[in-house]
Protein backbone atom coordinates (compact mmCIF):
# COMPACT_ATOMS: atom_id res chain seq x y z
CA UNK A 1 0.00 0.00 0.00
CA UNK A 2 1.67 3.20 -0.95
CA UNK A 3 -0.41 5.55 0.96
CA UNK A 4 -2.30 6.95 -1.80
CA UNK A 5 -5.94 6.28 -2.22
CA UNK A 6 -7.99 6.11 -5.18
CA UNK A 7 -11.25 5.36 -5.85
CA UNK A 8 -13.30 3.67 -7.38
CA UNK A 9 -10.81 0.90 -8.79
CA UNK A 10 -13.19 0.44 -11.71
CA UNK A 11 -15.31 1.77 -13.57
CA UNK A 12 -17.88 1.58 -16.41
CA UNK A 13 -19.90 4.29 -17.67
CA UNK A 14 -21.70 5.17 -21.21
CA UNK A 15 -20.74 7.71 -23.43
CA UNK A 16 -21.60 11.24 -22.69
CA UNK A 17 -21.99 10.53 -18.98
CA UNK A 18 -20.21 12.50 -15.89
CA UNK A 19 -17.71 10.83 -13.41
CA UNK A 20 -15.76 11.55 -10.87
CA UNK A 21 -12.51 9.80 -9.08
CA UNK A 22 -11.38 10.61 -5.67
CA UNK A 23 -8.42 10.46 -4.63
CA UNK A 24 -6.48 10.64 -0.96
CA UNK A 25 -3.04 11.80 -0.86
CA UNK A 26 -0.29 9.79 1.77
CA UNK A 27 -0.71 12.13 4.63
CA UNK A 28 1.20 14.98 4.99
CA UNK A 29 1.77 15.49 1.41
CA UNK A 30 -0.01 18.17 0.46
CA UNK A 31 0.44 18.28 -3.45
CA UNK A 32 -1.40 16.03 -5.43
CA UNK A 33 -1.04 15.30 -9.36
CA UNK A 34 -3.51 13.73 -11.85
CA UNK A 35 -1.90 12.02 -15.02
CA UNK A 36 -3.54 10.10 -17.42
CA UNK A 37 -2.06 6.59 -18.91
CA UNK A 38 -3.35 4.85 -21.71
CA UNK A 39 -1.69 2.55 -24.16
CA UNK A 40 -0.28 4.88 -26.86
CA UNK A 41 0.04 7.85 -25.11
CA UNK A 42 2.10 6.71 -21.78
CA UNK A 43 1.64 8.74 -18.92
CA UNK A 44 0.10 12.19 -19.43
CA UNK A 45 0.05 15.17 -17.12
CA UNK A 46 -2.65 16.94 -16.18
CA UNK A 47 -3.41 18.90 -13.67
CA UNK A 48 -1.53 19.72 -9.67
CA UNK A 49 -2.89 20.94 -6.97
CA UNK A 50 -0.64 22.62 -3.82
CA UNK A 51 -2.67 22.46 -0.50
CA UNK A 52 -6.02 23.29 -2.47
CA UNK A 53 -5.11 25.60 -4.63
CA UNK A 54 -3.91 24.77 -8.92
CA UNK A 55 -0.53 25.25 -9.58
CA UNK A 56 -0.01 23.69 -12.68
CA UNK A 57 -2.08 22.38 -15.65
CA UNK A 58 -0.83 20.04 -18.71
CA UNK A 59 -3.04 18.19 -21.30
CA UNK A 60 -6.07 18.31 -19.11
CA UNK A 61 -9.70 18.77 -21.47
CA UNK A 62 -11.75 21.11 -20.85
CA UNK A 63 -14.28 18.56 -20.31
CA UNK A 64 -11.94 17.53 -17.03
CA UNK A 65 -11.65 19.25 -13.99
CA UNK A 66 -10.31 18.70 -10.47
CA UNK A 67 -10.57 20.41 -7.13
CA UNK A 68 -8.35 20.12 -3.98
CA UNK A 69 -10.70 20.22 -0.83
CA UNK A 70 -9.39 21.27 2.42
CA UNK A 71 -9.01 18.48 3.86
CA UNK A 72 -6.27 17.16 0.97
CA UNK A 73 -8.20 14.79 -0.81
CA UNK A 74 -8.79 15.89 -4.67
CA UNK A 75 -11.42 14.56 -6.99
CA UNK A 76 -11.08 14.93 -10.50
CA UNK A 77 -14.32 15.00 -13.22
CA UNK A 78 -14.68 13.74 -15.98
CA UNK A 79 -17.96 14.95 -18.09
CA UNK A 80 -19.29 14.17 -21.79
CA UNK A 81 -17.52 11.33 -21.87
CA UNK A 82 -16.14 10.06 -24.89
CA UNK A 83 -14.58 6.38 -26.17
CA UNK A 84 -10.96 7.74 -26.12
CA UNK A 85 -11.62 9.13 -22.30
CA UNK A 86 -10.81 5.20 -21.41
CA UNK A 87 -7.82 4.78 -19.62
CA UNK A 88 -6.03 4.62 -16.49
CA UNK A 89 -6.25 7.58 -14.51
CA UNK A 90 -3.47 8.09 -11.50
CA UNK A 91 -3.35 10.30 -8.74
CA UNK A 92 0.14 10.66 -7.26
CA UNK A 93 1.02 13.45 -4.14
CA UNK A 94 3.99 14.57 -3.13
CA UNK A 95 5.69 16.56 0.01
CA UNK A 96 8.42 19.55 -0.27
CA UNK A 97 11.74 17.66 0.66
CA UNK A 98 11.37 14.46 -0.42
CA UNK A 99 12.28 12.78 -3.38
CA UNK A 100 9.38 11.67 -6.50
CA UNK A 101 6.20 11.17 -6.06
CA UNK A 102 4.22 8.03 -4.76
CA UNK A 103 1.02 6.83 -6.51
CA UNK A 104 -2.04 5.59 -6.64
CA UNK A 105 -3.21 2.15 -7.98
CA UNK A 106 -5.68 3.91 -10.49
CA UNK A 107 -8.67 4.17 -11.63
CA UNK A 108 -9.58 1.83 -14.45
CA UNK A 109 -12.03 3.96 -16.67
CA UNK A 110 -13.54 2.22 -20.02
CA UNK A 111 -16.33 4.34 -21.38
CA UNK A 112 -18.59 2.43 -23.66
CA UNK B 1 9.27 16.08 -30.70
CA UNK B 2 8.27 14.35 -27.37
CA UNK B 3 9.79 16.06 -24.69
CA UNK B 4 10.92 12.44 -23.71
CA UNK B 5 11.50 9.27 -25.77
CA UNK B 6 11.99 5.51 -24.54
CA UNK B 7 11.70 2.41 -26.37
CA UNK B 8 8.73 0.96 -25.56
CA UNK B 9 10.48 -2.68 -26.81
CA UNK B 10 9.39 -5.29 -25.68
CA UNK B 11 12.72 -6.74 -23.76
CA UNK B 12 12.96 -10.04 -23.26
CA UNK B 13 15.85 -11.64 -21.44
CA UNK B 14 17.04 -14.69 -19.46
CA UNK B 15 17.38 -14.65 -15.68
CA UNK B 16 21.11 -13.57 -14.62
CA UNK B 17 21.23 -10.89 -17.70
CA UNK B 18 22.14 -7.34 -17.17
CA UNK B 19 18.99 -5.22 -18.55
CA UNK B 20 20.12 -1.98 -19.77
CA UNK B 21 16.90 0.53 -20.30
CA UNK B 22 17.58 4.25 -21.49
CA UNK B 23 15.63 7.63 -22.40
CA UNK B 24 16.53 10.72 -24.47
CA UNK B 25 15.22 13.89 -23.86
CA UNK B 26 15.21 17.20 -25.53
CA UNK B 27 14.58 19.83 -22.49
CA UNK B 28 17.98 20.60 -20.95
CA UNK B 29 16.98 22.63 -18.33
CA UNK B 30 15.74 18.87 -16.97
CA UNK B 31 17.82 18.14 -13.47
CA UNK B 32 15.90 15.58 -12.14
CA UNK B 33 15.86 12.07 -13.36
CA UNK B 34 13.78 8.98 -11.80
CA UNK B 35 13.08 5.77 -13.00
CA UNK B 36 9.54 3.77 -12.05
CA UNK B 37 8.61 0.71 -11.95
CA UNK B 38 4.95 -0.69 -12.85
CA UNK B 39 3.61 -4.06 -12.86
CA UNK B 40 0.71 -4.49 -14.89
CA UNK B 41 -2.41 -3.21 -13.81
CA UNK B 42 -0.55 -1.42 -10.82
CA UNK B 43 0.51 2.49 -9.99
CA UNK B 44 4.19 2.75 -10.55
CA UNK B 45 6.67 2.94 -7.83
CA UNK B 46 9.21 4.93 -7.89
CA UNK B 47 13.03 2.86 -8.25
CA UNK B 48 15.40 5.56 -8.72
CA UNK B 49 16.14 9.33 -7.98
CA UNK B 50 18.92 10.94 -9.15
CA UNK B 51 20.15 15.04 -9.45
CA UNK B 52 22.14 16.14 -12.45
CA UNK B 53 24.89 13.94 -13.84
CA UNK B 54 26.63 10.81 -13.01
CA UNK B 55 25.64 7.12 -11.41
CA UNK B 56 23.43 5.91 -8.60
CA UNK B 57 23.55 3.13 -7.63
CA UNK B 58 21.04 0.67 -5.14
CA UNK B 59 21.64 -3.00 -4.80
CA UNK B 60 21.04 -4.37 -8.29
CA UNK B 61 19.96 -1.46 -10.28
CA UNK B 62 22.66 1.38 -11.48
CA UNK B 63 20.88 4.93 -12.79
CA UNK B 64 23.48 6.71 -14.97
CA UNK B 65 22.66 10.17 -16.22
CA UNK B 66 24.60 12.20 -18.95
CA UNK B 67 23.13 15.62 -19.31
CA UNK B 68 25.53 16.36 -21.89
CA UNK B 69 24.05 13.42 -24.88
CA UNK B 70 20.28 14.20 -22.66
CA UNK B 71 20.81 10.54 -22.28
CA UNK B 72 19.81 8.71 -19.30
CA UNK B 73 19.95 4.53 -18.33
CA UNK B 74 18.69 2.32 -15.61
CA UNK B 75 21.15 -1.13 -15.84
CA UNK B 76 19.90 -4.26 -14.30
CA UNK B 77 22.15 -6.78 -12.52
CA UNK B 78 21.19 -10.33 -12.24
CA UNK B 79 18.12 -10.03 -13.53
CA UNK B 80 15.16 -11.89 -11.89
CA UNK B 81 11.58 -12.70 -13.11
CA UNK B 82 9.89 -10.75 -10.39
CA UNK B 83 11.53 -7.50 -12.26
CA UNK B 84 9.31 -8.59 -14.89
CA UNK B 85 7.25 -5.18 -15.36
CA UNK B 86 7.16 -2.04 -17.49
CA UNK B 87 10.17 0.50 -16.75
CA UNK B 88 9.07 4.09 -16.94
CA UNK B 89 11.41 7.34 -17.03
CA UNK B 90 10.71 10.68 -15.70
CA UNK B 91 12.36 13.78 -15.34
CA UNK B 92 11.90 17.01 -14.24
CA UNK B 93 13.01 20.65 -14.05
CA UNK B 94 12.82 21.63 -10.21
CA UNK B 95 12.56 18.45 -6.98
CA UNK B 96 9.23 18.49 -5.93
CA UNK B 97 6.19 20.67 -6.51
CA UNK B 98 7.21 20.34 -10.54
CA UNK B 99 5.53 18.40 -13.17
CA UNK B 100 7.54 15.13 -14.14
CA UNK B 101 7.38 14.51 -17.91
CA UNK B 102 7.63 10.85 -18.23
CA UNK B 103 8.69 7.70 -21.17
CA UNK B 104 6.32 6.11 -22.54
CA UNK B 105 7.59 3.28 -20.73
CA UNK B 106 9.95 -0.52 -21.60
CA UNK B 107 8.08 -3.47 -21.14
CA UNK B 108 10.69 -5.95 -19.79
CA UNK B 109 10.21 -9.59 -19.71
CA UNK B 110 12.81 -12.13 -17.50
CA UNK B 111 12.30 -15.60 -18.10
CA UNK B 112 13.42 -18.14 -15.85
Amino acid sequence: DSGVTQTPKHLITATGQRVTLRCSPRSGDLSVYWYQQSLDQGLQFLIQYYNGEERAKGNILERFSAQQFPDLHSELNLSSLELGDSALYFCASSVEGREGYTFGSGTRLTVV
Amino acid sequence: QKEVEQDPGPLSVPEGAIVSLNCTYSNSAFQYFMWYRQYSRKGPELLMYTYSSGNKEDGRFTAQVDKSSKYISLFIRDSQPSDSATYLCAMSVGNTGNQFYFGTGTSLTVIP
